[in-house]
């Protein structure tokens, strides 16, 4: 079982959709968690942290689920510049991060 | 500098060739990190230094893999006598700190043929 598992996707949604993306991890230590955007053939570019009592930032809420080790991000009204790919990250407390293979969304017209 | 900067962005290099790759990070960032990212996955870890102390290379995937910082900016990932696995994309992040995420430079591109 990889240390970090996402849905690779794609997932193809109009614009003006909600969509949501799950991810787990496998290492309960775990303490630090993020969502990165990565463009086609781009550097990731941090998102947002994941915070315990989940966040918010415009139209992107993440949330981390310790219990069932997961976290999610859900993504409001959908703009055609969302298209991407969209990594789950998860820090072990070490300086170590592990990246999940990323989710691809399409946001089509 | 504004951002993480990459040095080469391209590098094509014939197999059994040794290659350098730079990073100059954010000025004043304590952490820096190497990563590998293969077509199609997500970024693997490398190795991490906070300043010149190299403090985990676990991910370097082989000892033709060297990693260096001495003086606590700048860094080069050097490998020796490349392989045709060894290509992908090798970016370098940093931070001020390591609970609010890392900057990116825009990675370098190696190719071996």
């Amino acid at each position: 079982r990889k240390e970090v598992e996402q849905d690779p996707g794609p997932f193809n949604v109009p614009e003006g959709a909600t969509v949501a993306f799950n991810c787990t991890y496998s290492n309960s230590a775990s303490q630090s968690f993020f969502w990165y955007r990565q463009d086609c053939r781009k550097e990731p570019k941090l998102l947002m942290s994941v915070y315990s009592s989940g966040n918010e930032d415009g139209r992107f809420t993440a949330q981390l689920n310790r219990a069932s080790q997961y976290i999610s991000l859900l993504i409001r009204d959908s703009k055609l510049s969302d298209s991407a790919t969209y990594l789950c990250v998860v820090g072990t407390g070490g300086f170590k991060t592990i990246f999940g293979a990323g989710t691809r969304l399409f946001v089509k017209a | 500098g504004a951002g993480v900067s990459q040095s080469p962005r391209y590098k094509v290099a014939k197999r059994g060739q040794d290659v350098a790759l730079r990073c100059d990070p954010i000025s004043g960032h304590v952490s820096l990190f190497w990563y590998q990212q293969a077509l199609g996955q997500g970024p693997e870890f490398l190795t991490y230094f906070q300043n010149e102390a190299q403090l985990d290379k676990s991910g370097l995937p082989s000892d033709r893999f060297f990693a260096e910082r001495p003086e606590g900016s700048v860094s080069t990932l050097k490998i020796q006598r490349t392989q045709q696995e060894d290509s992908a994309v090798y970016l370098c992040a940093s931070s001020s700190t390591l609970t609010y995420g890392y900057t990116f430079g825009s990675g370098t591109r190696l190719t071996v043929v």
